[in-house]
């Protein structure tokens, strides 16, 4: 059974601080990683895409990827309130397919 | 960029009917297309694959039966909720990849409530 895992929080952070998620997956030949925010009743938008070792960076967004303790994470710098959402950690197990299999989802709540 | 639409965005029926919900891809061809199922405060489960010109293949625990997927043509596929019943009240995502691996355009999201 192919599997993500995510602490559903939810996770209280003050405005300009940093919010930390993690992710962790079951398959260790998973080979791309993504991290979407999802608003109440809407669909998911993607904030970032891994597939290296290592950190990368888009602006306030930093994901992290260690393939050899098969876990991701995702950092918030400067949270805003505006970030209040649920992040969902997704992975790509099928590289035939492109169908994601998501975490339950981190609830993050960024307070003024 | 790409879109996805979903219609209709929120469909409110009686138990033991059929709801039909469509993704269309409106700018771009899509020979594979994902529908995804959430219940409230859940993931998102994938339900199926939809590829056009064949049938759908549906992940373990899906009643094909219920859950009838048609990929029309290559920018749209259909989900139909046959006989309907209040446990199949969820929120229902389709998706389409793009051609970079990265890439999956998302619908809007279809709200279905079986009273």
């Amino acid at each position: 059974q192919k599997e993500v895992e995510q602490n559903s929080g939810p996770l209280s952070v003050p405005e300009g601080a940093i919010a930390s998620l993690n992710c962790t997956y079951s398959d260790r030949g998973s080979q791309s990683f993504f991290w979407y925010r999802q608003y109440s009743g809407k669909s998911p938008e993607l904030i970032m895409f891994i597939y290296s070792n290592g950190d990368k960076e888009d602006g306030r967004f930093t994901a992290q990827l260690n393939k050899a303790s098969q876990y991701v994470s995702l950092l918030i710098r400067d949270s805003q309130p505006s970030d209040s959402a649920t992040y969902l950690c997704a992975v790509i197990f099928n590289q035939a397919g492109t169908a994601l299999i998501f975490g339950k989802g981190t609830t993050l709540s960024v307070s003024s | 960029g790409a879109v996805v639409s979903q219609h209709p965005s929120r469909v409110i029926c009686k138990s033991g009917t059929s709801v039909k919900i469509e993704c269309r891809s409106l700018d771009f061809q899509a020979t594979t297309m994902f529908w995804y199922r959430q219940f409230p405060k859940q993931s998102l489960m994938l339900m199926a694959t939809s590829n056009e010109g064949s049938k759908a293949t549906y992940e373990q625990g899906v009643e094909k039966d219920k859950f009838l997927i048609n990929h029309a043509s290559l920018t749209l596929s259909t989900l139909t909720v046959t006989s309907a019943h209040p446990e199949d009240s969820s929120f229902y995502i389709c998706s389409a990849p793009g051609l970079a691996l990265e890439t999956q355009y998302f619908g809007p999201g279809t709200r279905l409530l079986v009273l």
